[in-house]
């Protein structure tokens, strides 16, 4: 079925970077956008960019310009967030999640999420 | 960028209660509006996309209504299961956002 692991969870410094991975499976990995959303702890959700895996073409939050970058490798079928200049509030469970087939602009499967910690 | 607003933030109900979520954007989104249910410790779920088309395997408890600006997800008869807190999401345009969430619980 389709799904989509993501890594572990994560405890760093402020200041450093955290790359988390997404890996699909399921479905044709080159044929559907993802994106990248996050939730600081009790906190809503937050949009933070997008990838098209095909392409490799990427749009960001303004936010988060200059400090988050999305990539992809097609040949292991993954995608990896990675956010730098860590602070402490950053810290938040990171999700993957697949534009869906339902509807444009929909996003389903999600990933399970990683929690990232920022702490000194 | 276009802002979400949901009311109320949270809500208690009986097991039976008929149960309504309002989402309201700031600048007309047409139907480009999907619900999400998110349960403690777990990735939200897609409901409801387009507005008011219930995604395969959601129980038809759930239903979405709306257009332009104004939106409702309507629970007909609140199971103990939908206790979570619910998220709406514009895809009209780019930098796609959520509102800041119904959180629902039992009475």
């Amino acid at each position: 079925q389709v799904q989509l692991v993501q890594s572990g969870a994560e405890v760093k410094k402020p200041g450093a970077s955290v790359k988390v991975s997404c890996k699909a499976a399921g479905y044709t990995f080159t044929g559907h956008n993802i994106h990248w959303m996050r939730q600081a702890p009790g906190q809503g959700l937050e949009w933070m960019g997008r990838i098209n895996p095909n392409t490799g073409g990427t749009n960001y939050a303004q936010k988060f310009q200059g400090r988050v970058t999305v990539t992809r490798d097609t040949s292991i079928n993954t995608v990896y967030m990675e956010l730098s200049r860590l602070r402490s509030d950053d810290t938040a469970v990171y999700y993957c999640a697949r534009v869906g087939i339902s509807a444009a602009g929909t996003f389903d499967p999600w990933g399970q999420g990683t929690l990232v910690t920022v702490s000194s | 960028d276009i802002q979400m607003t949901q009311s109320p933030s949270s809500l208690s109900a009986s097991v039976g209660d008929r149960v309504t979520i309002t989402c309201r954007a700031s600048q007309s989104i047409s139907s480009y509006l999907n619900w999400y249910q998110q349960k403690p410790g777990k990735a939200p779920k897609l409901l409801i996309y387009a507005a008011s088309s219930l995604q395969s395997g959601v129980p038809s408890r759930f239903s979405g209504s709306g257009s332009g600006t104004d939106f409702t997800l309507t629970i007909s008869s609140l199971q103990p299961e939908d206790i979570a807190t619910y998220y709406c999401q514009q895809s009209y345009s780019t930098g796609d956002t959520f509102g800041p969430g119904t959180k629902v619980d039992i009475k």
